[in-house]
């Protein structure tokens, strides 16, 4: 069993829906979670970085943690075709002497016209 | 541009043959971080520096790879020996201490 699981997709939305990613955990000692956008043949970009249960919002963007279900979620509101790439949960355990991340394996998002 | 720079983008080598890659952090990030991404996957942890020092590496990392980064600034990643399935992106990464900045990737094939 993956430490990180995430549905690969792909997701297909509508322009202007609200779209719902997920993503599940085995390892308790994650503490802080991060959601990462990435376009085909690019490098992960930082979305959202949060450490605690609870919501944190950023523009069109929540990211949602329940850690005692070790579940997190990211909302896309009014999604745009710009939206469409592919989304990359990570977590880590700030006790570990690197603070490395493990990700899940990404969630491919398509928002069509 | 003061985001984390990785050279080159792109190298096809023959099997066989050495190559290596050069990661620019972020200025102020002491900490340096290299990943391995295969298509369909997310980023694999492969090695970590705190400025200079490497201390940690993932058992991905096998002795036909080497990392450096000398005075902890830029870092570098060798493969010797390239296989097939040393094909991928690789991707460096900074932070200061927890929100990590990736760098656009070298992809590498191996033919």
């Amino acid at each position: 069993q993956k430490e990180v699981e995430q549905d690969p997709g792909p997701l297909s939305v509508p322009e202007g829906a609200i779209v719902s990613l997920n993503c599940t955990y085995s390892n308790s000692a994650f503490q802080y979670f991060m959601w990462y956008r990435q376009y085909s043949r690019k490098g992960p970009e930082l979305l959202m970085y949060t450490y605690s249960s609870g919501n944190k919002e950023d523009g069109r963007f929540t990211a949602q943690v329940d850690k005692s279900s070790k579940y997190i979620s990211l909302f896309i509101r009014d999604s745009q075709p710009s939206d469409s790439a592919t989304y990359l949960c990570a977590m880590g355990d700030p006790t570990g002497t690197a603070s490395k991340l493990t990700f899940g394996t990404g969630t491919r998002l398509q928002v069509t016209l | 541009d003061t985001g984390v720079s990785q050279n080159p983008r792109h190298k096809i080598t023959k099997r066989g043959q050495n190559v290596t890659f050069r990661c620019d952090p972020i200025s102020e990030h002491n900490r340096l971080y290299w990943y391995r991404q295969t298509l369909g996957q997310g980023p694999e942890f492969l090695t970590y520096f705190q400025n200079e020092a490497q201390l940690e590496k993932s058992r991905l990392l096998s002795d036909r790879f080497s990392a450096e980064r000398p005075k902890g600034s830029f870092s570098t990643l060798e493969i010797q020996r390239t296989e097939q399935g040393d094909s991928a992106m690789y991707l460096c990464a900074s932070s200061l201490p927890r929100e990590a900045f990736f760098g656009q990737g070298t992809r590498l094939t191996v033919v």
